[in-house]
């Protein structure tokens, strides 16, 4: 069965450090990417996605991440974050079909401290 | 203007009780979804929906009927309600264009307590 793996389920950092959460996935075909955000208290927000073409993807809000294949992974970076950042940050997988079905990771909370 | 709403925001219920979520989308989208999530924030897919047609059912006790009355609405029935229900449920959308990946857009969710 597919799978996505977030190895970091709760990151703590002050604010202006770089950011990495790691993303992995089970599916060996052809698969969407995606990192979505969950701010307190709201509504999952689409932060960027991957479908195909250049493996290095922007999002908003300063956010990028990239796809390695050879690895399974989609990890998400931002180079410098701030307190408004601190949010649950999901990877999910979509592998196309008519479903158009979405596979989540567990989810990442991140903690940003001013 | 609100893309996907949810009702109600909270629920808390006895354990026993039939209780109703309802989802309307203003996107003009024909795919509708219900995700479950738990305690451990995990968020998994229940029903989705296309043009009032079933298309995804994930294993989900038949305690739980989602009903589509049109494309813009997806409501979810739970009967019988039991602690493990206790989650926050969110309703999503998209188009559903053929040999392409529609992206979802999701509600507000709906935080349920079971007691």
């Amino acid at each position: 069965a597919q799978s996505v793996s977030q190895h970091n389920h709760h990151v703590i950092l002050s604010e202006a450090a770089s950011l990495e959460l790691g993303c992995n996935y089970s599916y060996g075909g052809t698969v969407n990417l995606f990192w979505y955000v969950q701010y307190p208290g709201q509504h999952l927000q689409l932060l960027l996605k991957y479908f195909s073409g250049d493996p290095l993807v922007k999002g908003i809000k300063g956010f990028e991440a990239e796809f390695i294949k050879s690895k399974f992974s989609f990890n998400l970076r931002k180079p410098s974050v701030q307190w408004s950042d601190t949010a649950e940050y999901f990877c999910a997988v979509n592998h196309g079909g008519a479903t158009n079905k979405l596979i989540f990771g567990t989810g990442t909370l991140l903690a940003i401290q001013p | 203007d609100t893309a996907v709403s949810q009702t109600p925001k909270y629920l808390v219920t006895q354990m026993g009780n039939d209780k109703s979520i309802k989802c309307e989308q203003n996107l003009g989208h024909d795919t509708m979804y219900w995700y479950k999530q738990d305690s451990k924030k995990f968020l998994k897919i229940m029903f989705s929906y296309n043009n009032k047609e079933l298309i995804i059912n994930e294993t989900v006790p038949n305690r739980f009927s989602p009903k589509s009355p049109d494309k813009a609405h997806l409501n979810l029935h739970i009967n019988s309600l039991e602690l493990g229900d206790s989650a926050v449920y969110f309703c999503a959308s998209s188009h559903s264009l053929a040999g392409a990946y529609n992206e979802q857009f999701f509600g507000p969710g709906t935080r349920l307590t079971v007691l």
